[in-house]
């Protein structure tokens, strides 16, 4: 099957510094990723569309300044997170879709923030 | 808007035995698929199987199947045969807007017992 990639696995910041994680489709070409974040015992909730060439598509509530999304090529999306703090440790995951009946995901990015 | 239930927090179950984990839907579109994903402790989201709306049989993938009754609008993961290697956690989801993003359920905390 089709393979993402996540980088980095585990991160580990201070307060206030920004943290970037990227989402690569290693054999196959993504016009839009997804970005989800994860809090411990809970579902993934998804945070954003990002698309190639345009602007991403935030869910209602998630803060478009905070975290920015660039999807600059086909096989690479990038999410950043400003200014982090410790309420934006969570687990960060994204997905490539292949269609309706298909969504491959990354491994995923631990961030923790001190 | 797609909504999907989970109605079991966790669930056990005796090493070789069947269980079947429960999900509903509520969906306006008129063709729709189902997901189901595992997650173990490591975070990685495993795809399972998948079922359309309009699939005549129920799907089936090795010790997985679906039990999807349109209907009822439920379709609940059996896994035959448990292992100790399916203590996870595991979601159902459906795809919504036409780049089908996931929309995904609480999740069920599946443990199998030795």
């Amino acid at each position: 099957g089709a393979v993402v990639s996540q980088h980095p696995s585990r991160v580990i910041c201070k307060s206030g510094t920004s943290v970037k994680i990227e989402c690569r489709s290693l054999d196959f070409q993504a016009t839009t990723m997804f970005w989800y974040r994860q809090f411990p015992k809970q579902s993934l909730m998804l945070m954003a569309t990002s698309n190639e060439g345009s602007k991403a598509t935030y869910e209602q509530g998630v803060e478009k300044d905070k975290f920015l999304i660039n999807h600059a090529s086909l096989t690479l999306s990038t999410l950043t997170v400003t200014s982090a703090h410790p309420e934006d440790s969570s687990f960060y995951i994204c997905s490539a879709g292949g269609g309706q009946e298909t969504q491959y995901f990354g491994p995923g990015t631990r961030l923790l923030v001190l | 808007a797609q909504k999907i239930t989970q109605t079991q927090p966790g669930m056990f179950v005796q090493e070789k035995e069947a269980v079947t984990l429960d999900c509903t839907y509520d969906t306006s579109d008129p063709s729709y698929g189902l997901f189901w994903y595992k997650q173990p402790s490591s975070g990685e989201m495993i795809f399972l199987i998948y079922q359309g709306s309009y699939d005549q049989q129920n799907a089936t993938e090795g010790r997985y199947s679906l039990n999807f009754q349109k209907a009822r609008k439920s379709a609940n993961l059996v896994i035959s045969a448990s292992q100790l290697g399916d203590s996870a956690m595991y979601f159902c989801a459906i795809p919504r807007g036409s780049n089908y993003k996931l929309t995904f359920g609480k999740g069920t905390l599946l443990t199998v017992n030795p």
